[in-house]
């Protein structure tokens, strides 16, 4: 059974370009969540989206980043007009349900270095 | 919303002896609380939950209190081992009634050989 899949793990950008990171939940869990880390910080509530819905934005700058998680294919982290300090480390979480208790299945994470 | 405090200090021990980290929060108290490894450039991994009428529970070497009194989560290690070394971070529901957890920032466990 594939756990969470993050891709890709390391990923540079300039100034000004596109991110775009890629989350496939483990099989069966329709919820998703996307964090941020810094070094030396705590993980970063971003957005919790449900197939086709976004459920709980208030973690999400309000410009420059997007969330979706279409019916079919992994959920999208967008961030358009990189700057530095969107380098960081990304994570994507999936559960299978509500009544789960929150427990969260993280993947390995993507890297952003923004240059 | 819920603020949670964890050692930011690394916590250095000798293998074998019991290591045991703290987990405290500062607003109302949670249904439950998490526990979670992360290992350098790898996502958290889940390891316990306690529920707020659960006093105590374990899982082989690990053992976790969770006392609503003092606001406070213990998680212990017995017996600790080089391969235990790693971020331990607690995360607690980001509000009542939420299923979105807010982590603390970690503690880091050096257990030396």
């Amino acid at each position: 059974n594939a756990g969470v899949m993050q891709n890709p793990r390391h990923l540079v950008r300039r100034r000004g370009q596109e991110a775009r990171l890629r989350c496939s939940p483990m099989k069966g869990h329709s919820h998703v969540y996307w964090y941020r880390q810094l070094p030396e910080e705590g993980l970063k509530f971003m957005v919790y989206l449900q197939k086709e819905n976004i459920i709980d934005e208030s973690g999400m700058p309000k410009e420059r980043f997007s969330a979706e998680f279409p019916k079919e294919g992994p959920s999208i982290l967008r961030i358009q007009q990189v700057v530095r300090g969107d380098s960081a480390a990304y994570f994507c979480a999936s559960s299978p349900e509500q009544t789960g208790m929150g427990i969260q299945y993280f993947g390995a994470g993507t890297r952003l270095s923004v240059l | 919303s819920q603020k949670i405090e964890q050692n930011s200090e690394a916590l250095n021990i000798q293998e074998g002896k019991t290591a045991t980290l703290t987990c405290n929060y500062t607003n109302y108290s949670p249904a439950y609380l998490q526990w979670y490894r992360q290992d350098p450039g790898r996502g958290p991994v889940f390891l316990l939950l306690i529920r707020e009428n659960e006093k105590e529970k374990r899982k082989e070497r690990l053992k976790v209190t969770f006392d609503t009194t003092l606001k406070q989560s213990l998680f212990h290690i017995t017996a600790s081992q080089p391969a235990d070394s790693a971020t331990y971070l607690c995360a607690l529901p980001a509000s009542g009634g939420s299923y979105i957890p807010t982590f603390g920032r970690g503690t880091s466990l050096i257990v030396h050989p």
